[in-house]
């Protein structure tokens, strides 16, 4: 079990906003830790698609956004489309284990 | 534009010893960190660890016991080593660049590598 936890799966229809949460605690999300994201479509390696809690990387649409409160972090993609359809990480740094740690990933489906 | 390219035996026995190369091309090599991350298939991401172009290496403390890195500057590589392979380790391998608070911004395409009995 990850230390910082994402639900399985979110969905939307196309045009609509989804947000998907990653969890932790005051030994990591919650310690200061940067939260960063990636999105990784079907047999491919992931892609750094927010970093730094809510800082976009050169070529990553406006349509996602990162946020981070005290334990927690959530990434939201507004204006859904098809190709958004990936699995999603979030990743911190948890001082307890000393040891960068990812989300359990979150499933977003298209509908 | 930045590449990194892992390579190594896609088929390894339980028991032995499994060492990944990633080779890093087009663009500067010094001053990141550079990392590993694996992923069983259907599963999620699992940091390894990570070495620095000096040499000081951080490792995921439930693998720390198995696990060596090593860095080869003159040739822009980095290598991980990893023992007493079980199936367990059986996933794909990537190679990552690790930049400003730990965020892993250019990744290679990843290897399969798969652990027999």
């Amino acid at each position: 079990q990850s230390v910082v936890t994402q639900p399985p799966s979110v969905s939307g229809a196309p045009g609509q906003r989804v947000t998907i949460s990653c969890t932790g605690s005051r030994s990591n999300i919650g310690a200061g830790s940067d939260v960063h994201w990636y999105q990784q479509l079907p047999g491919t390696a992931p892609k750094l698609l927010i970093y730094g809690n809510s800082n976009r990387p050169s070529g990553v649409p406006d349509r996602f956004s990162g946020s981070k409160s005290d334990t927690s972090a959530s990434l939201a993609i507004t204006g859904l489309q098809a190709e958004d359809e990936a699995d999603y990480y979030c990743q911190s740094y948890d001082r307890s284990l000393s040891a960068l740690v990812f989300g359990g990933g979150t499933k977003l489906t298209v509908l | 534009q930045v590449q990194l390219q892992e390579s190594g035996p896609g088929l390894v026995k339980a028991s032995e010893t499994l060492s990944l190369t990633c080779t890093v091309s087009g663009g500067s090599f010094s001053a990141y960190y550079w990392n590993w991350i694996r992923q069983p298939a259907g599963k999620g991401l699992e940091w390894i660890g990570r070495i620095s172009t000096s040499g000081t290496t951080t490792y995921n403390p439930s693998l720390k016991s198995r696990v060596t890195m090593s860095v080869d500057m003159s040739i822009d590589q980095f290598s991980l080593r990893l023992t007493s392979l079980t199936a367990a380790d059986t996933a794909v391998y990537y190679c990552a660049r690790g930049a400003g608070a730990d965020a892993f911004d250019v990744w290679g395409q990843g290897t399969v590598v798969t652990v027999s009995s």
